[in-house]
């Protein structure tokens, strides 16, 4: 079965702090992986966008990896800021299938605190 | 700029009582979602447009409808609303399929749903 689990599943850190949230999939065949940002009463944002051969990628503050062989991504935020706080969900893209073939993780709900 | 709009943000309904939610996009994608996201649970998938190709997921409850009139609109219709049915309703974008640059989605603000 497609899943994907993320952890934790909640983090509370402190303002200028640096953190890491984990995401372990058992999609197959897989296509790509992304994180989106979502904050509160919002739509998720895309950070960033991994396929197969790619093992790292970064969009300012933020920073992506990917071990397609244990099948793990982690996200990776630097120097956090208090608008960082929101829910952090890994989606992972499976080939083939229908349009939406999505499978989304639960999130990580990361708190900033000043 | 917005690019996908979803309209109305907050909507409260009476139990049983016909619901109408609209997302326009424009971005011209091909590919329009509806997704139903309750709190702190992943968005589940209800249903997607290719174009004007309607495709069901197999455990959408027959109280959700769809239509799509032309590329830019989508709505979801809920026949009648359950208190179970209170959720954030996201529309979503791609511009086709394959090529993961293809296929990103692009999400609305969505539209909380509360049924009284």
């Amino acid at each position: 079965k497609n899943q994907v689990e993320q952890s934790p599943q909640s983090l509370i850190i402190l303002e200028g702090k640096n953190c890491t949230l984990q995401c372990n999939y058992t999609v197959s065949p897989f296509s790509n992986l992304r994180w989106y940002k979502q904050d509160t009463g919002r739509g998720p944002v895309s950070l960033t966008i991994m396929t197969f051969s790619e093992n790292t990628k970064s969009n300012g503050r933020y920073t992506a990896t990917l071990d397609a062989d244990t099948k793990q991504s982690s996200l990776h935020i630097t120097a956090s800021q208090l608008s960082d706080s929101a829910s952090y969900i890994c989606v992972v893209s499976a080939h083939g299938g229908s349009q939406g073939n999505l499978i989304f993780g639960k999130g990580t709900k990361l708190s900033v605190k000043p | 700029d917005a690019m996908v709009i979803q309209n109305p943000r907050y909507q409260v309904t009476q139990f049983g009582k016909p619901v109408t939610l609209s997302c326009s996009q424009t971005l011209n994608h091909n590919v329009m979602y509806w997704y139903q996201q309750k709190s702190s649970q992943a968005p589940k998938l209800l249903f997607h447009y290719y174009d004007k190709d309607f495709n069901n997921e197999a455990d959408t409850p027959d109280n959700f409808q769809s239509r799509r009139p032309n590329t830019s609109f989508c709505f979801l219709d809920i026949r009648s609303p359950g208190l179970g049915d209170a959720a954030m309703y996201l529309c979503a974008t791609s511009r086709d399929q394959g090529l993961p640059s293809y296929n990103e989605q692009f999400f609305g603000p969505g539209t909380r749903l509360t049924v009284l």
